[in-house]
C-alpha cells in the first residue's frame, strides 16, 4: 500500500537555525500539505500546495516558512530562523482523487525540538 | 469562530464491547467529515469519512453517523480490541484544502 514518508523522524536545532523538513508524498497524488502538532493540542493546518504553488495558508504560516516541490517526488518544508515555539510533529500529507471523494493521507512525522 | 470539535476527551472501554465516540461541528456549510486515528508517535490514520448527503457509512468494524439537524458526528467501533487504543479526531475536509481537526478523543481499551 502506498504511503507518505517523511525525512528525518527528529530534528533537534537551535534558536534561530534554518531547518528543511522533508516528504516524499504518494506518487500519483496532486495536492500537498503541511501540519504541525504542538506536543498535547491538537493537528493545526500549515499551507495546502498544488500545481507548484500554495492553494491555501494558514496564519501560522508566516514568512519563515516556505515549501517546495524541488523535483518530481520530494515536498519540503523550510523554517528560516526556527524560535521556540516551532518545537511541534510536523506532519506531511497528500491527496488524489478517490472516486467522488478525497482524502488526504499522512505521513508519520517530523519531530521538532527547537532548543 | 465555526470550529470542529470533540465531546468527551477521554473514553474507557473493556475489550470486545462496541464503542461510540461523539463529535459536533459548527459550521453548517460543512459537506464532508472524515474520522482519523493517532496512534502515539504516528501521524493520523484515516478510518472512514462521509458526506453531507449520507446518514451512515459503514467500513469493517467501523460505522459514522451522521446527523445533520444536530450537527453531530459519531465513530462506533464494534468489538474493540486493544488495537484500537489511540486518539480518534474528527475533522472536516474542506475541498483541496485544510482539514480542520477537532480537539480529540483518546480510547482506552481496558484487556
Amino acid at each position: 500500500e502506498p504511503e507518505v514518508t517523511q525525512t528525518p523522524s527528529h530534528q533537534v536545532t537551535q534558536m534561530g537555525q534554518e531547518v528543511i523538513l522533508r516528504c516524499v508524498p504518494i506518487s500519483n497524488h496532486l495536492y500537498f500539505y503541511w501540519y504541525r502538532q504542538i506536543l498535547g493540542q491538537k493537528v493545526e493546518f500549515l499551507v495546502s500546495f498544488y500545481n507548484n504553488e500554495i492553494s491555501e495558508k494558514s496564519e501560522i504560516f508566516d514568512d519563515q516558512f516556505s515549501v517546495e516541490r524541488p523535483d518530481g517526488s520530494n515536498f519540503t518544508l523550510k523554517i528560516r530562523s526556527t524560535k521556540l515555539e516551532d518545537s511541534a510533529m510536523y506532519f506531511c500529507a497528500s491527496s488524489g482523487w478517490e472516486g467522488n471523494q478525497e482524502t488526504q493521507y499522512f505521513g508519520p512525522g517530523t519531530r521538532l525540538l527547537v532548543l | 469562530g465555526e470550529s470542529v470539535g470533540l465531546h468527551l476527551p477521554t473514553l474507557s472501554v473493556q475489550e470486545g464491547d462496541n464503542s461510540i465516540i461523539n463529535c459536533a461541528y459548527s459550521n453548517s456549510a460543512s459537506d464532508y467529515f472524515i474520522w482519523y486515528k493517532q496512534e502515539s508517535g504516528k501521524g493520523p490514520q484515516f478510518i472512514i469519512d462521509i458526506r453531507s448527503n449520507m446518514d451512515k457509512r459503514q467500513g469493517q468494524r467501523v460505522t459514522v453517523l451522521l446527523n445533520k439537524t444536530v450537527k453531530h458526528l459519531s465513530l462506533q467501533i464494534a468489538a474493540t480490541q486493544p488495537g484500537d487504543s489511540a486518539v480518534y479526531f474528527c475533522a472536516e475536509n474542506e475541498g483541496y484544502q485544510k482539514v480542520t481537526f477537532g480537539i480529540g478523543t483518546k480510547l482506552q481499551v481496558i484487556p
